[in-house]
């Protein structure tokens, strides 16, 4: 069964700070994993896509990193700042890209 | 601006009343689709249109009627809804053919849906 789970489910840290969101999946066949941000009353927004051959990729403090033969993915944000409170949803594609499976995402809010 | 764009943002209804929910996109994309949001659950994908032919129902209750009149445009029309219909619905777009294939999902703003 495909599946994308997501831990943790929830996560607050102070402004400033570092944290490490992850992904595990067993979606097959794997096509590529996107991270999403998705801000309280809005929809998602993509903040990067990993494909099969990249280890890693980086969008500002945005790090993601994928190990395909461990189906796991984290997202590391740096330096983390007021707007980054959102929920993170991680989205795997599968069956040539047509099919997406979601996970439930980590809601994370960043304290002053 | 996400290029896909979604009327109205917020909506409170009875359980006998009809409305309907608008997404229209700006991007080119083929493919649409509608996604129900639920408190601490997975986005749960309702339908999907391509080149404006279904090809995708979620075994979605009756109640939820879609209609997609054109590529660019996507409607969800609701009828006798329950109050555990209460969600965020969200409209997305992305291409689906040829060099595009696997494109991102791009998301509306949701249509935050109240079923009294």
């Amino acid at each position: 069964k495909n599946q994308v789970e997501q831990s943790p489910q929830s996560l607050i840290i102070l402004e400033g700070k570092n944290c490490t969101l992850q992904c595990n999946y067993t979606v097959s066949p794997f096509s590529n994993l996107r991270w999403y941000k998705q801000d309280t009353g809005r929809g998602p927004v993509s903040l990067t896509i990993m494909t099969f051959s990249e280890n890693t990729k980086s969008n500002g403090r945005y790090t993601a990193t994928l190990d395909a033969d461990t189906k796991q993915s984290s997202l590391h944000i740096t330096a983390s700042q007021l707007s980054d409170s959102a929920s993170y949803i991680c989205v795997v594609s599968a069956q040539g890209a047509q099919k997406l499976v979601f996970g439930q995402g980590t809601r994370l809010t960043i304290n002053p | 601006e996400t290029g896909v764009t979604q009327t109205p943002r917020h909506l409170v209804m009875g359980m006998t009343n009809k409305k309907s929910l608008k997404c229209e996109q700006h991007l080119g994309h083929n493919a649409m689709y509608w996604y129900k949001q639920s408190a601490k659950k997975p986005l749960e994908l309702m339908f999907v249109y391509n080149f404006k032919e279904q090809t995708e129902n979620n075994s979605v209750p009756s109640r939820f009627s879609p209609e997609c009149p054109n590529s660019s445009h996507l409607f969800l029309h609701l009828h006798t809804l329950q109050p555990e219909d209460s969600a965020l619905y969200l409209c997305a777009s992305r291409a689906t053919s040829g060099r595009f294939k696997g494109g991102e999902l791009f998301f509306g703003e949701g249509s935050r849906l109240t079923v009294l």
